[in-house]
């Protein structure tokens, strides 16, 4: 039931901007788009949700394409703490469809 | 505040047994929701509680199954245990008991499941 699609890897070099792409192209109005990461041998953490504007927190910047389509978690300044896996999900309701993710590799 | 807390971390049992896991949600979450994270599979939804009644559920046999209590605790059962069941069990709860909304969900560290 997966609603989101993600580039399986990308790489980063430590200190650089990572932008990290998420197509949903089924979205419905009322769906929020979540991001999460997993980090080694632990379970997943929030990292920053919206619906239909950029959003900005301690962590990262969600960027959300005008017809909502797609959007793009921003984290500005990449840290080897940030390897992990980053998961784009929509929230519907009390349902988190949760796609396979992609898996961050920072580089020092 | 203390966390999402799940135990046992780590349990080992064989095909045929039975198991049950338990989950202890933040205090004030009502919302408590259940996950089987597979390397092939990634993460499933299971299904999810709040007030104690089911509101929602995966595509997942009938062997698998939860309950939640009063204190918003919660517990999944998995019955005739199959090698594929081996996975991480992932508890998430949040405080919302409404239907829309940004409901941000906070998970715990996982029960390992292992079946031999």
């Amino acid at each position: 039931d997966a609603k989101t699609t993600q580039p399986n890897s990308m790489e980063s070099n430590e200190e650089e901007p990572v932008h990290l792409p998420c197509n949903h192209s089924t979205i419905s109005g009322t769906d929020y788009i979540h991001w999460y990461r997993q980090l080694p041998s632990q379970g997943p953490e929030y990292v920053i949700h919206g619906l239909t504007s950029n959003v900005n927190n301690r962590m990262a910047s969600l960027a959300i394409a005008e017809d909502r389509k797609s959007s793009t978690l921003i984290l500005h300044r990449a840290t080897l703490r940030d390897a992990a896996v980053y998961y784009c999900i929509l929230n519907t309701g009390n349902q988190f469809y949760f796609g396979t993710g992609t898996s961050l590799t920072v580089i020092p | 505040k203390a966390g999402v807390t799940q135990t046992p971390r780590y349990l080992i049992k064989t095909r045929g047994q039975q198991v049950t896991l338990s989950c202890s949600p933040i205090s004030g979450h009502r919302s408590v929701s259940w996950y089987q994270q597979t390397p092939g599979q990634g993460l499933q939804f299971l299904f999810e509680y709040f007030s104690e009644t089911q509101r929602n559920k995966g595509n997942f046999p009938g062997r698998f199954s939860g309950r939640q209590f009063s204190n918003s605790r919660s517990e999944m059962n998995v019955s005739t245990l199959e090698l594929g069941d081996s996975a991480l069990y992932l508890c998430a709860s949040s405080w919302t008991g409404t239907s829309s909304g940004a409901n941000v969900l906070t998970f715990g560290a996982g029960s390992r499941l292992t079946v031999l």
